[in-house]
């Protein structure tokens, strides 16, 4: 059971437009969000967060918007750089009695120069 | 150490043969998390730690895994009589302590890539 799921397993921007990096969930319980960026061999790392309480977080060139009654949300990076190419990771996580995050599958994006 | 530190990077084994896997968080973490990333899959839970105990470890798929952390410290996952599907990225994660925000996040390693031949 996907409770995190990330629908789209690759993304192709150009250089400079906006990336939109979408997610869905399933668990009501989840009220806190995360997004994490993976290069290749090396461990995922933090992006940018929301909690629940929350529609929208801006960090930079990073925007999370929540959407509870859809449980969706996403990612716009503007404007997208060749360095933004990576693999980015949605999780949730239900922040009372349950101290684990539940990844989804990961979309691959690519910025095209 | 400055992150999390995994070892081996690499380890190709035979079937049937038991590996372990060794984690060294960042110090001062209390909390230590074991995933795995299969070809083309998230990343899966395995087992969170706090401190030295493991309040959950819903995520281990078998008894032929098992995971210990001494000392608040380091953590080793073991596999015992490895199978084909056993072979994954495992990564370990370390964080202050319980809860999320946006000041307490997971901290990964690079991984230990497993190939069970």
């Amino acid at each position: 059971d996907q409770q995190v799921k990330q629908n789209s397993p690759s993304l192709s921007v150009q250089e400079g437009r906006i990336s939109i990096l979408n997610c869905d969930y399933t668990n009501s319980m989840f009220d806190y969000f995360l997004w994490y960026k993976k290069y290749p061999a090396e461990g995922p790392t933090f992006l940018i967060s929301i909690s629940s309480i929350k529609d929208k977080n801006e960090d930079g060139r990073f925007t999370v918007f929540l959407n509870k009654s859809a449980k969706h949300l996403s990612l716009h990076i503007v404007p997208s750089q060749p360095g933004d190419s990576a693999v980015y990771f949605c999780a949730a996580a239900a922040t009372f009695g349950n101290e684990k995050l539940t990844f989804g599958t990961g979309t691959r994006l690519t910025i095209i120069p | 150490g400055a992150g999390v530190s995994q070892s081996p990077s690499n380890k190709v084994t035979e079937k049937g043969k038991d590996v372990e896997l060794r984690c060294d968080p960042i110090s001062g973490h209390t909390a230590l998390y074991w995933y795995r990333q299969s070809l083309g899959q998230g990343l899966e839970f395995l087992i969170y730690f706090q401190g030295n105990s493991a309040p959950d470890k819903s995520g281990l798929p078998s008894d032929r895994f098992s995971a210990e952390r001494t000392g608040g410290s380091v953590s080793t996952l073991t596999i015992q009589r490895t199978q084909q599907e056993d072979s994954a990225v495992y990564l370990c994660a370390s964080s202050y302590g319980q809860g999320f925000s946006g000041a307490n996040v997971l901290t990964f390693g690079a991984g230990s890539r497993l190939t069970v031949l």
